[in-house]
């Protein structure tokens, strides 16, 4: 079984530039979080969705949005991208929200210049 | 702000001691969830316990919640070099609508 996939492995942007970044989930799974992590930092919470909706999102400028997919992927975008967005990306999946565990993807290596 | 505050954050042993990190966390939660997370990369989940249960093992893994302290440890015993990561643990809140992470203990285990 695939597990959760993440795409673009890296992506360097310039300051300014939007970025778009991609999750796809375990299949069956309907929940999809998506994680900040500063280099050596711990995970921020940036944005949970579940069946299609977004369900709740963390202390972060509305300049970071998503969406859900009807496939349950789902999709983190950053404008007017700010050089201390430079972070790993990291995006899970779970069954049942956060009732059961979640399965996180390798991440996305974002770095802007 | 973290709901979860590991300690220590750093850790360092020979291979076969024990390892013991602990967690401690500020509101109610429905569950507290462990992570192990390599180089980086991706996070993999260890053990779920519940509010309701004291006491959960996983292998050489031993986790404990004491939910009027607010606290859980994770102990990892017989530990092997290739235990060497970050350990993380997640609070899911009773709302159901947030699993925030604490900052994490970095385990070093020597050969």
């Amino acid at each position: 079984e695939a597990g959760v996939t993440q795409s673009p492995t890296h992506l360097i942007k310039t300051r300014g530039q939007q970025a778009t970044l991609r999750c796809s989930p375990i299949s069956g799974h309907t929940s999809v979080y998506w994680y900040q992590q500063a280099l050596g930092l711990g995970l921020q919470f940036l944005l949970w969705y579940d069946e299609g909706e977004e369900r709740n999102r963390g202390n972060f400028p509305p300049r970071f949005s998503g969406r859900q997919f009807p496939n349950y992927s789902s999709e983190l975008n950053v404008n007017a991208l700010e050089l201390e967005d430079s972070a790993l990306y990291l995006c899970a999946s779970s069954l049942k929200g956060v009732y059961t565990e979640a399965f996180f993807g390798q991440g996305t290596r974002l770095t802007v210049v | 702000s973290q709901q979860g505050e590991e300690d220590p954050q750093a850790l360092s042993i020979q291979e076969g001691e024990n390892a013991t990190m602990n967690c401690s966390y500020k509101t109610s939660i429905n569950n507290l969830q462990w992570y192990r997370q390599n180089s980086g990369r991706g996070l993999v989940h260890l053990i779920l316990i519940r509010s309701n249960e004291r006491e959960k093992h996983s292998g050489r893994l031993r986790v404990t919640l004491d939910t009027s302290k607010k606290s859980s440890s994770l102990l990892i015993t017989a530990s092997r070099a290739a235990d060497t990561a970050s350990y993380f643990c997640a609070t899911a809140n009773n709302a159901g609508n947030m699993l925030t992470f604490g900052g994490g203990t970095r385990l070093m285990v020597k050969p």
